[in-house]
């Protein structure tokens, strides 16, 4: 089945320093989006992607993060200059181009990266 | 955005015990989604609900859109240990396909 692909599962930053956490969406999927999910808390939207452009995005999502799609297969989120609050799971998702009622059935999550800022 | 409440906050049950959770929403949801997390994964779609009053099952899950659609339901019939796990349920807000999540069960079997 086909899967959204993570890496790293793990990353330990310092505090101030910029990250990147990459995503390699289903092939033939063309919607994209990141979701965080701070420890013990639900899992809340940031950013969606569609047509090389932002379609929407949360008040999460401030200037300090950013996305791109810099070729065919990766997804990126970036955050420039890190904070402790930014320590959680960053799930990466993606969907095909079901409209309405059918937009849901291809949603695929990855497994996340778990980023620590210390 | 809009907030959804999600109970119980967790379960501890034994095997073979059904299982009901509830979400509701302080507004309208269009769509309402359920989704299980297990450790050190994302989140896996269970159900997807699309009309009020819709009822949904998939093998021993049923789900429901409430008809106010303001609330949703998911029932577990005679659970097993592999039905550990986070359960969530989503809703979809009126803008774009951004997904709204509820806090979730965490959900104990004990053989």
């Amino acid at each position: 089945e086909p899967e959204v692909t993570q890496t790293p599962s793990h990353q330990v930053t310092q505090m101030g320093q910029e990250v990147i956490l990459r995503c390699v969406p289903i092939s033939n999927h063309l919607y994209f989006y990141w979701y965080r999910q701070i420890l013990g808390q639900k899992v809340e939207f940031l950013v969606s992607f569609y047509n090389n452009e932002i379609s929407e995005k949360s008040e999460i999502f401030d200037d300090q993060f950013s996305v791109e799609r810099p070729d065919g297969s990766n997804f990126t989120l970036k955050i420039r200059s890190t904070k402790l609050e930014d320590s959680a799971m960053y799930f990466c998702a993606s969907r095909g181009s079901g409209q309405g009622e059918y937009s849901h059935r291809g949603y695929t999550f990855g497994s996340g990266t778990r980023l620590t800022v210390v | 955005g809009q907030q959804l409440n999600q109970s119980p906050q967790s379960m501890f049950i034994q095997e073979g015990e059904d299982v009901s959770m509830n979400c509701t929403s302080s507004s309208i949801f269009n769509t309402w989604l359920w989704y299980k997390q297990e450790p050190g994964e994302g989140p896996v779609l269970l159900i997807a609900l699309y009309k009020a009053g819709e009822l949904t099952s998939n093998g021993r899950l049923t789900a429901q859109f409430g008809i106010t659609r303001k609330d949703s339901f998911l029932n577990i019939s005679a659970s097993i240990p592999s039905d550990v796990g986070i359960y969530f349920c989503a809703g979809h807000p009126n803008s774009g396909y951004a997904l709204n999540f509820g806090k979730g069960t965490s959900l104990l079997v004990t053989p």
